[in-house]
């Protein structure tokens, strides 16, 4: 079966660390553009990051300089490496795949359960 | 940035109503842009792709349609299940930008 399964999410300090794992199964990471969208509880949802096939990286303004996306290719496994957390990242975080545009990432066409990440002291 | 502007934000329709979804972008988008559903605790889930491609599985009674910065997101005839949000997305730039949501009640 096709899917993602995200884990890491738990409750952290503000300025605190935490990183995001998302297991595939069914296709390979590495050869899909992979991203992360977030949702605020009770809000809509916002893209936050997006991995090329070749490496590449995008991010939103608001993760810049703080987020990294990563994968581990043996492992099949997209990451998401947050740092300097603020309580406005509290959030479900979704992995999910885009479809292959060619030379760029589509729309999402597969989605992970999300996994809950709480910023407070 | 693209700013994506879905009316209305909440929906109260019956079973059966003929349901219509606006979203505009702030500029062309051409027609990269998807439409998906939310129902509540769960994960979205893909409806319409390219403005009016309907994803594989999904019910006739979705359509799309739009280009340019008007879309629109249609169910024929509102069914049960259909309870949820709706979100429509732009994939043209960066960064990639959702609408804030229309929530579909029923009556």
């Amino acid at each position: 079966e096709v899917q993602l399964v995200e884990s890491g999410g738990g409750l952290v300090q503000p300025g605190g660390s935490l990183r995001l794992s998302c297991v595939a199964a069914g296709f390979t990471v590495s050869n899909n553009y992979m991203s992360w969208v977030r949702q605020a509880p009770g809000k809509g949802l916002e893209w936050v990051s997006v991995i090329y096939s070749g490496g590449s990286t995008y991010y939103a303004h608001s993760v810049t300089g703080r987020f990294t996306v990563s994968r581990d290719n043996v492992r099949n496994t997209l990451y998401l490496q947050m740092n300097s957390l603020r309580a406005e990242d509290t959030a479900v975080y979704y992995c999910a795949r885009n479809v292959d545009g060619g030379s760029y990432p589509d729309y999402f066409d597969l989605w992970g359960q999300g996994t809950l990440v709480t910023v407070s002291s | 940035d693209i700013q994506m502007t879905q009316s209305p934000s909440t929906l109260s329709a019956s079973v059966g109503d003929r349901v219509t979804i606006t979203c505009r972008a702030s500029q062309s988008i051409s027609r990269w842009l998807a439409w998906y559903q939310q129902k509540p605790g769960k994960a979205p889930n893909l409806l319409v792709y390219k403005a009016s491609s309907l994803e594989s599985g999904v019910p006739s009674r979705f359509s799309g349609s739009g280009s340019g910065t008007d879309f629109t997101l249609t169910i024929s005839s509102l069914q049960p299940d259909d309870l949820g949000t709706y979100y429509c997305q732009q994939y043209n730039s960066y960064p990639w930008t959702f609408g804030q949501g229309t929530k579909v009640e029923f009556k």
